[in-house]
C-alpha cells in the first residue's frame, strides 16, 4: 500500500534554532501534501497544503515565514520551523492523497523546543 | 459552528460491549467520510471509509452515513481493550481540483477489561 515516510520522529531543539521535517511518498507520487499540527488531547489542525511546483497554501493564522514549506519534487515535501520557540512544541503530521479518496499519513514528528 | 463535530467523550465501555461513536458535519457538499483511530503519540490510521448513505461493515466495525441528516457514525462490536484509542471523524470536501480533509475533535474510547 501507499506509504509516506516522515523524519525525524522526534526532535529536541533549542529556542531560536530551525528544524526541518521531511515527508517522502515511497511508492506513489504526491503532488499534494497536507501538513497538520496536533496539541495534546486535541485534534489535527491543518496548517498548510503544499503543491509540487507552486507555493504552499496556508490556513488562516499560520505564519508563512515561520513555517516554511517546500515541495521540491513529486515525492518530497518539507516543513521547516524557523526560529523555534517553546510554544511551537507539538506533534506535526503530514498526509498525502494516495488513491481515489484515500489519504496516507506519515508517522508524525514530536517537536520539543527547550 | 464547527465543520465536523464529535461527541467528545471520554467514552467507556466494558469489554465485549458495543461502542457507538457519532459525528455531524456542516457542509452538505462533503463527499466522503472517514473514521481514523489514533493511539497516543502515533499518527492516525484509517479504520473505515464510507461514501454513500447506509451501512458499511468491515469485521467488528460498522460505519453508518446519513447525508440528509449530515450524520456519520461508527459502531464497534465486541469491543476489546486494544480498541482503546481516540477515534477521529474526518470529512473530505472536494472543490474543483482541490480536496481537503477536515477532522473532528476526536472521541477518546476506553474499553474496560
Amino acid at each position: 500500500g501507499a506509504v509516506v515516510s516522515q523524519h525525524p520522529s522526534r526532535v529536541i531543539c533549542k529556542s531560536g534554532t530551525s528544524v526541518k521535517i521531511e515527508c517522502r511518498s515511497l511508492d506513489f507520487q504526491a503532488t499534494t501534501m497536507f501538513w497538520y499540527r496536533q496539541f495534546p488531547k486535541k485534534s489535527l489542525m491543518l496548517m498548510a497544503t503544499s503543491n509540487e511546483g507552486s507555493k504552499a497554501t496556508y490556513e488562516q493564522g499560520v505564519e508563512k515565514d515561520k513555517f516554511l514549506i517546500n515541495h521540491a519534487s513529486l515525492t518530497l515535501s518539507t516543513l521547516t520551523v524557523t526560529s523555534a520557540h517553546p510554544e511551537d512544541s507539538s506533534f506535526y503530521i503530514c498526509s498525502a492523497p494516495s488513491r481515489a479518496e484515500g489519504y496516507t499519513f506519515g508517522s508524525g514528528t514530536r517537536l520539543t523546543v527547550v | 459552528q464547527k465543520e465536523v463535530e464529535q461527541n467528545s467523550g471520554p467514552l467507556s465501555v466494558p469489554e465485549g460491549a458495543i461502542a457507538s461513536l457519532n459525528c455531524t458535519y456542516s457542509d452538505r457538499g462533503s463527499q466522503s467520510f472517514f473514521w481514523y483511530r489514533q493511539y497516543s503519540g502515533k499518527s492516525p490510521e484509517l479504520i473505515m471509509s464510507i461514501y454513500s448513505n447506509g451501512d458499511k461493515e468491515d469485521g467488528r466495525f460498522t460505519a453508518q452515513l446519513n447525508k440528509a441528516s449530515q450524520y456519520v457514525s461508527l459502531l464497534i462490536r465486541d469491543s476489546q481493550p486494544s480498541d482503546s484509542a481516540t477515534y477521529l471523524c474526518a470529512v473530505n470536501l472536494v472543490l474543483g481540483s482541490a480536496r481537503q480533509l477536515t477532522f473532528g475533535s476526536g472521541t477518546q474510547l476506553t474499553v474496560l477489561p
